[in-house]
């Protein structure tokens, strides 16, 4: 099976500063990556999809990038609604549909 | 606007079985794959469970497969998930999610289970 892996695991940031998470996929997944970002005690919600497309209503400060095996998720000036836990996620659909997360990259405050 | 409620979390035994359902509205539910996703407490999603929206193409997690059951009721606007054989380890906050393009568009607010003698 295909594995994620993201870096950092955490990170520490002020309001405005640009944020890079990265997302690393075990073999190439093309651009079947999203990203989700979640406030503790509240679900997940969909920010970018197709590894570049901002999902509805989602800021323009965040974008998404990459393909293949290697991708990023940019917050180009953190505001304090985004202090959270951001994780990436893959599908594959041959031969069966299979869907996996990546295990999160905490976003704190410094 | 799209929205789906989950319900039917407790508290169940090791070995025992539990369903819990996730009601939909806001936008034609035959028409749409559903996921089931989880979150053990403090640890990050796991992906459990994917319908079809006919209903018809089920497809698990190897972590669940041949104890969890997905299915849905068009009539009822319903998405359930039967479990079975649970374990400590399957002790979570259960969402239900609207597939879009195979991405996880919509979300419940989650229903908690604990499996715990």
């Amino acid at each position: 099976a295909i594995q994620l892996t993201q870096s950092p695991s955490s990170l520490s940031a002020s309001v405005g500063d640009r944020v890079t998470i990265s997302c690393r996929a075990s073999q190439g997944i093309s651009s079947s990556l999203a990203w989700y970002q979640q406030i503790p005690g509240r679900a997940p919600k969909l920010l970018i999809y197709a590894a570049s497309y901002l999902g509805d209503g989602v800021p323009s400060r965040f974008s998404g990038s990459g393909s293949g095996t290697d991708f990023t998720l940019t917050i180009s000036s953190l505001q304090p609604e985004d202090f959270a836990t951001y994780y990436c996620q893959y599908f594959i659909i041959d031969p069966y549909p299979l869907f996996a997360f990546g295990p999160g990259t905490k976003v704190d405050v410094k | 606007q799209v929205q789906l409620v989950e319900s039917g979390g407790g508290v169940v035994q090791p070995g025992g079985s539990l369903r819990v359902s996730c009601a939909a509205s806001g936008f034609t539910f035959s028409s749409y794959g559903m996921h089931w996703v989880r979150q053990a407490p403090g640890k990050g999603l796991e992906w459990v469970a994917f319908i079809r929206y006919d209903g018809i193409n089920k497809y698990y997690a190897d972590s669940v497969k041949g104890r969890f059951t997905i299915s849905r009721d068009s009539s009822k606007n319903t998405l359930y998930l039967q479990m079975s054989s649970l374990r400590r380890e399957d002790t979570a906050v259960y969402y239900c999610a609207k597939d879009r393009w195979n991405y996880f568009r919509d979300w419940g607010q989650g229903t908690l289970v604990t499996v715990s003698s």
